[in-house]
């Protein structure tokens, strides 16, 4: 695609729930991370992936979240038994692994209530 | 650790020059990046320094001194549009040479007429 997509936009969920929020890169964009910011926030490293392997997943606060990616394209991070303190904005990232820049898309608003 | 240090908050005034720091640790690096991020939008990128020395690109200027894990970005002719936070970002290089990148906290810059 022409750049990185993030679905949904928005997502309100209750409390305990499990949600899945999904990161499409721009083709042929092998690195992809995620972040987590929250209003008015500096944006917060969650996990990185170089092709479908995580080299770096010491960013996920805890074992509620996980993430994978397949195909080398699409990633999906998923939380568990979600708490008001996950409300953030999600953000995904992807580039090119020599690439200095990194394309991020439009981010998935999180609200647990 | 890893860490990068920048101003929460710089207040300027329209036409006028202003300077956003950065200082960074990390175990590894292989350049500084700044991106900007408006409200409710998603960080885009702005500039890359990989060595010591002056990068021009416009009214933006970003500057990195290795030595002294240091850079800045130089905003010239401010305009309102240039309300926005920025972020100072490393790209690190670690033993599997896997390379995430660290975003500082941000600094939000409030330009008046």
């Amino acid at each position: 695609g022409a750049g990185v997509s993030q679905s949904p936009s928005n997502k309100v969920t209750e409390k305990g729930k499990d949600v899945e929020l999904r990161c499409d890169p721009i083709s042929g964009h092998t690195a992809l991370y995620w972040y987590r910011q929250s209003l008015g926030q500096g944006l917060e490293f969650l996990i990185y992936f170089q092709g479908n392997s995580a080299p770096d997943k010491s960013g996920l606060p805890s074992d509620r979240f996980s993430a994978e990616r397949t195909g080398g394209s699409v990633s999906t991070l998923t939380i568990q038994r979600t708490q008001q303190e996950d409300s953030a904005v999600y953000l995904c990232a992807t580039n090119r692994r020599v690439d200095t820049e990194a394309f991020f898309g439009q981010g998935t608003r999180l609200t647990v209530v | 650790g890893q860490s990068l240090e920048q101003p929460s908050e710089v207040t300027a005034v329209e036409g006028a020059i202003v300077q956003i720091n950065c200082t960074y640790q990390t175990s590894g690096f292989y350049g500084l990046s700044w991106y900007q991020q408006h409200d409710g939008g998603a960080p885009t990128f702005l500039s890359y320094n990989a060595l010591d020395g002056l990068e021009e690109t416009g009214r933006f200027s970003s500057f990195l001194s290795r030595s002294d894990s240091y850079g800045y970005l130089l905003l010239q002719e401010l305009q309102m549009k240039d309300s926005a936070s920025y972020f100072c970002a490393v790209r690190e290089v670690s033993w599997s040479s896997a390379s995430k990148i660290i975003f500082g906290s941000g600094t939000r810059l409030s330009i008046r007429p």
